[in-house]
């Protein structure tokens, strides 16, 4: 049962213009929503998070927006550069308790850049 | 940059042999973390480790074990390689809630 999904797997967009990646999510108690950007044989690296107690957080050129009623979160780049090609996973972390920081993944999407 | 080794980098296997995978961290971070990344699968978390000798499984656990006897190092070892577990593994560490910290890869192909 994949809790966080990326249904599209791949995004083409031109430089200069909006990219718009999508997660949804079905488990109600995930509280808090990160976004990874993952380039070709490097490890993951942190984007943007954001907390279900609010529903946008911007940093930069990238925003990250919370739609809780609808399990949705979605970031947006602007404007993307070709440097932006690469794989963004979401991931969704429960409320810790004890020893419980894990997050889980959705798949990823491949965003490309096109000059 | 968080200082997160993997070893090997890169590494290939035959079927039924023992493998073991190295992670070490100079950050002195509580939490420990071994994922695989497959392609149409994402980042899946095998196991991980909240304190030296404090470990559990996570989605995709069978037929790996870890273990974790110093705060710097956890260990992944698949006791008897097989085809299926040809990936690419990801260490990560954590100190606070989500926030995750990935080292560079290892490569494992299991002929």
């Amino acid at each position: 049962d994949q809790q966080v999904k990326q249904n599209s797997p791949s995004l083409s967009v031109q430089e200069g213009r909006i990219s718009i990646l999508n997660c949804d999510y079905t488990n109600s108690m995930f509280d808090y929503f990160l976004w990874y950007k993952k380039y070709p044989a490097e490890g993951p690296t942190f984007l943007i998070s954001i907390s279900s107690i609010k529903d946008k957080n911007e940093d930069g050129r990238f925003t990250v927006f919370l739609n809780k009623s609808a399990k949705h979160l979605s970031l947006h780049i602007v404007p993307s550069q070709p440097g932006d090609s690469a794989v963004y996973f979401c991931a969704a972390s429960t409320p810790s308790g004890g020893s419980n920081y894990k997050l889980t993944f959705g798949k990823g999407t491949l965003l490309t850049v096109n000059p | 940059d968080a200082g997160i080794t993997q070893s090997p980098r890169h590494k290939v296997t035959e079927t039924g042999t023992p493998v073991t995978l190295r992670c070490h961290q100079t950050e002195n971070h509580r939490y420990m973390y071994w994922y695989r990344q497959d392609p149409g699968h994402g980042l899946r978390l095998i196991h991980y480790s909240y304190g030296v000798k404090d470990t559990d499984k996570g989605e995709v656990s069978d037929g790996y074990s870890v273990s974790r006897s110093k705060t710097e190092d956890f260990l992944l070892t698949l006791e008897s390689a097989t085809s299926s577990q040809t990936s690419v593994y990801f260490c990560a560490i954590s100190e606070y809630r989500g926030m995750q910290y990935f080292g560079p890869g290892t490569r494992l192909t299991v002929l």
